[in-house]
């Protein structure tokens, strides 16, 4: 069964500290890993399609990376309007909808 | 450029009480089309989906509808609303073009059944 699990469910860092969020897959076939940004209230906002393994995609503050395994979207040097909860999605082979993760809270103080 | 739009953006319904949702798209022909259904703290529930006019494939049984009367409009229905139909209903589009397609989310309509 394809499953998705985001680590850690929320995460608080002081302005400028960097980090890491970590989604984890398991799909027979990964088409395509997905992340959006989503503020409270609102409807999610579409950031980065990965495909393969090795694969890196840059944004402002955030880069995404995949491996066979797991993803990681990287926020370097974060501003507090960074905050918001950020999805994982991954469409596989075995699936015609997307699987999603429950999000990381990102909570960034100024 | 494209738009999605979603109305209303909040809605206190009675139990019983009729629904409508509505969600237009703009700037695109021949979309996919999508309603989901987001709990508190948890994923994005894909309730239904649409590659085409009067096209509806149903994910998950429930007292919910959907329908798409033109191409670029999508409505989600329910002729008597439950307590558990409380949640926030996002609605999104894709090209249509081969997967993966990367989805588009409207504001989304905040839905509160008492």
């Amino acid at each position: 069964e394809d499953q998705v699990t985001q680590s850690p469910e929320a995460l608080r860092l002081q302005e400028g500290e960097s980090s890491s969020l970590n989604c984890s897959y398991t799909v027979s076939g990964l088409r395509g890993l997905f992340w959006y940004r989503q503020d409270p209230g609102k409807g999610p906002e579409f950031l980065f399609t990965l495909y393969s393994a090795g694969e890196e995609k840059e944004k402002e503050r955030l880069k995404a990376t995949l491996t066979k395994k797991e993803s990681f979207l990287h926020i370097t040097a974060p501003k507090p309007e960074d905050s918001a909860t950020y999805l994982c999605a991954v469409h596989s082979d075995s699936n015609y909808q997307l699987i999603w993760g429950a999000g990381t809270k990102l909570i960034i103080k100024p | 450029s494209q738009t999605i739009h979603q109305w209303p953006a909040t809605l206190v319904q009675p139990v019983g009480s009729p629904l409508s949702l509505e969600c237009t798209v703009e700037g695109t022909s021949n979309p996919n089309l999508y309603w989901y259904r987001q709990a508190a703290g948890r994923g994005l529930q894909l309730l239904f989906y649409s590659v085409g006019i009067g096209q509806i494939s149903s994910e998950v049984p429930q007292n919910l509808s959907a329908s798409r009367p033109q191409d670029r409009q999508f409505i989600l229905s329910s002729k008597k609303l439950l307590l558990s139909d409380s949640g926030f209903y996002l609605c999104a589009w894709s090209a249509g073009t081969a997967a993966p397609e990367t989805q588009y989310f409207g504001p989304g309509t905040r839905l509160l059944v008492l």
